[in-house]
């Protein structure tokens, strides 16, 4: 059974770092990409970027590049969403998803990671 | 850059049937696209990739109440048979060069 398991909630402050990890299974890691997307409170989703865990190939969306880093470690099949200084606009749910190939479509979905960012 | 377009909401009765529609943009009407469920609370699940032709693929466990059909630009998702478990909000997905993906806004669905 294909899996994605996320990280848990996370509480943090305005330019602390962080990062959340996304932990696949039931499938050949290296072989899928994996992307990250986001869900701010009572809003719809948004694609941040994706990257390819065989090669670490990475493209990102404009409007988070710069803002994000994704990151993969093929040897515990785990791939990362990691912030340098977070503000309180990054406060929302954040998703993993996986696709066949980069030009393909989401397949399966990770269960959430909740990131709230307050003072 | 593909633009999907969806309406906000839709409702109807508990056992009849509901017609989502999802809209490309000009210049994008032969891709393809996917269908994803969030149910209050929850994480989206695949429902289905749906083609231009309007063939179409679902996800595991995906009940059979859940078909599509493609017109031109326009990509469907009905739900037959509406159950109280259907009331989710729904989003269609598709594949852009410069984000590597785009979703819709979203339909929010009422089963009354």
């Amino acid at each position: 059974e294909v899996q994605l398991v996320q990280s848990g909630a996370e509480v943090k402050k305005p330019g602390e770092s962080l990062k959340i990890s996304c932990k696949g299974s039931g499938y050949s890691f290296t072989s899928y990409w994996i992307g990250w997307v986001r869900q701010m409170p009572g809003k719809g989703l948004e694609w941040m970027g994706i990257i390819y865990p065989g090669d670490s190939d990475t493209r990102y969306s404009p409007s988070f590049q710069g803002q994000v880093t994704i990151s993969a470690d093929k040897s515990i099949s785990t791939a990362y969403l990691q912030w340098s200084s977070l503000k309180a606009s990054d406060t929302a749910m954040y998703y993993c998803v996986r696709r066949i190939t980069i030009l393909d479509l989401i397949d399966y979905w990770g269960q959430g990671t909740l990131v709230t960012v307050s003072s | 850059q593909p633009v999907l377009t969806q309406s906000s909401s839709a409702s109807a009765s508990l056992g009849s049937s509901v017609k989502l529609t999802c809209t490309l943009s000009s210049g994008h009407s032969s891709y393809i696209i996917a269908w994803h469920q969030q149910q209050p609370g929850k994480a989206p699940r695949y429902l289905m990739k749906l083609e231009g032709s309007g063939s179409y693929n679902k996800g595991s466990g995906v009940p059979d109440r859940f078909s599509g059909s493609s017109s031109g630009a326009d990509r469907y998702l009905t739900i037959s048979n509406l159950q109280s478990e259907d009331e989710a909000d729904y989003y269609c997905e598709t594949w852009d060069s410069n984000t590597s993906g785009v979703f819709g806004t979203g339909t929010k669905v009422t089963v009354l």
